[in-house]
């Protein structure tokens, strides 16, 4: 089944580690998004990338780094100079950025919890 | 700057009566909407969008209407079922800049058996 997979559901660090998360994705789509959701707020987008070896800079980019060696991974670093970390982080793919807007597919997310 | 809005942060309904979600937004750039549904500790899925020429798109039980001089749009599930208690996220997108999704703050529907 094509689909978007993020690793492992639940993740524990202590603070001042770097961690990185997992999201892989079958569907062959160019552009994937990385997006960190807190209670009681929406979905902000931290990186995203358009294609392989280039990405950009959502509105919460700081204490964050991505990479983007391959069509079907855009891994997240969380880095020690992340102040607030604990959150679940949502992984998110599309087949094309830009012109006709197409939906974004979600993976089922990774929840850190940074101790 | 928080430039898509859900004032609503819960909203409880009686199973079979129609449930109505509200989202407002401040950019009158934004020219395509969508709506997510989202169940705890799962990722967000895709249920219904609307593009700025139009006022309402219509898919079974689900209904999304546009008023582009309010800056407002409305989600309406008739009826109501109790698999439709989820998160609502609302999404904006300006279409021509790209593919960046501006999401509300969600809101969460309890549909009462």
């Amino acid at each position: 089944d094509g689909g978007i997979t993020q690793s492992p559901k639940y993740l524990f660090r202590k603070e001042g580690q770097n961690v990185t998360l997992s999201c892989e994705q079958n569907l062959n789509h160019d552009a994937m998004y990385w997006y960190r959701q807190d209670p009681g707020q929406g979905l902000r987008l931290i990186y995203y990338s358009q294609i392989v070896n280039d990405f950009q800079k959502g509105d919460i980019a700081e204490g964050y780094s991505v990479s983007r060696e391959k069509k079907e991974s855009f891994p997240l670093t969380v880095t020690s100079a992340q102040k607030n970390p604990t959150a679940f982080y949502l992984c998110a793919s599309s087949i094309k950025s830009g012109g006709s807007t197409d939906t974004q597919n979600f993976g089922p997310g990774t929840r850190l919890t940074v101790l | 700057d928080q430039q898509v809005k859900q004032n609503s942060p819960s909203l409880s309904v009686q199973e079979g009566r129609i449930s109505i979600l509200n989202c407002d937004y401040t950019n009158s750039m934004f020219d395509y909407f969508l709506w997510y549904k989202k169940y705890p500790a799962e990722g967000p899925t895709f249920l219904i969008s609307i593009s700025s020429i139009k006022d309402k798109n219509e898919d079974g039980r689900f209904t999304v209407f546009l008023n582009k001089s309010a800056k407002h749009l409305s989600l309406h599930i008739v009826p109501s079922q109790p698999g439709d208690s989820a998160v609502y996220f609302c999404a904006a997108v300006i279409q021509h800049t790209g593919n960046q999704f501006y999401f509300g703050t969600g809101t969460s529907l309890t549909v009462i058996p």
